[in-house]
């Protein structure tokens, strides 16, 4: 089947633009997290989302970040008055269930603030 | 505070010998441990995972060693091939939670 599929590949804004980030995950897969990594560093965890509950954001870096997963399936991350410090991989990630499941990353978004 | 911590960043080995990968953890909270592989441009793919009910889980010419007292753990590829070059990153939960740390990586070279 399908795996994790992330849009777009790659993404260059001007600082200061709005740019949004689309993740697909497995189908049937609950959970659903976004992480990012910045050159040289690892994988930072951004936000989780499983089933109906509330998402956890304590991973957003600042209120210009958001995101939202629609109908349990499709997910949107969004940043805002874009940074030179936010260029960086996103990545989406899905399991299959809350925890000792592995993660299943798409190939990421590279994001180039210029 | 990183929590997961790989301290080589880079390793190279010859093509046929033995890779082996560290990480080291300061949670004693965490139970469940990960190792995920990483090639250029592509998302980090699962490789394999070990229960802190364990210190052994082999797949193929992976294995991974669990060390709870020394909060080590290690990732070993024998024998290691070209396609093995790639990044390695481990990952760690806490019992019950969702949220996964991840060290920083290491970059594996295998020599042919």
């Amino acid at each position: 089947g399908a795996g994790v599929s992330q849009s777009p590949s790659n993404k260059v804004t001007e600082k200061g633009k709005d740019v949004e980030l689309r993740c697909d995950p497995i189908s049937g897969h609950t959970a659903l997290y976004w992480y990012r990594q910045s050159l040289g560093q690892g994988l930072e965890f951004l936000i989780y989302f499983q089933g109906n509950s509330a998402p956890d954001k304590s991973g957003l870096p600042s209120d210009r970040f958001s995101a939202e997963r629609t109908g349990g399936s499709v997910s949107t991350l969004t940043i805002q008055r874009t940074q030179q410090e936010d260029s960086a991989v996103y990545l989406c990630a899905s399991s299959l269930r809350r925890d000792n499941s592995p993660l299943h990353f798409g190939n990421g978004t590279r994001l180039t603030v210029t | 505070d990183q929590q997961v911590k790989q301290n080589s960043p880079s390793l190279s080995v010859q093509e046929g010998r033995i890779s082996i990968l560290n990480c080291d953890y300061t949670n004693s909270m965490f139970d469940y441990f990960l190792w995920y592989k990483k090639y250029p441009a592509e998302g980090p793919t699962f490789l394999i995972s070990i229960s802190s009910i364990k210190d052994k889980n082999e797949d193929g010419r992976f294995t991974v060693f669990l060390n709870k007292s020394a909060k080590h753990l290690s990732l070993h590829i024998v024998p290691s091939q070209p396609g093995d070059s790639a990044v390695y990153f481990c990952a760690a939960s806490e019992g019950g939670t969702y949220k996964y740390i991840f060290g920083t990586g290491t970059r594996l070279k295998v020599l042919a």
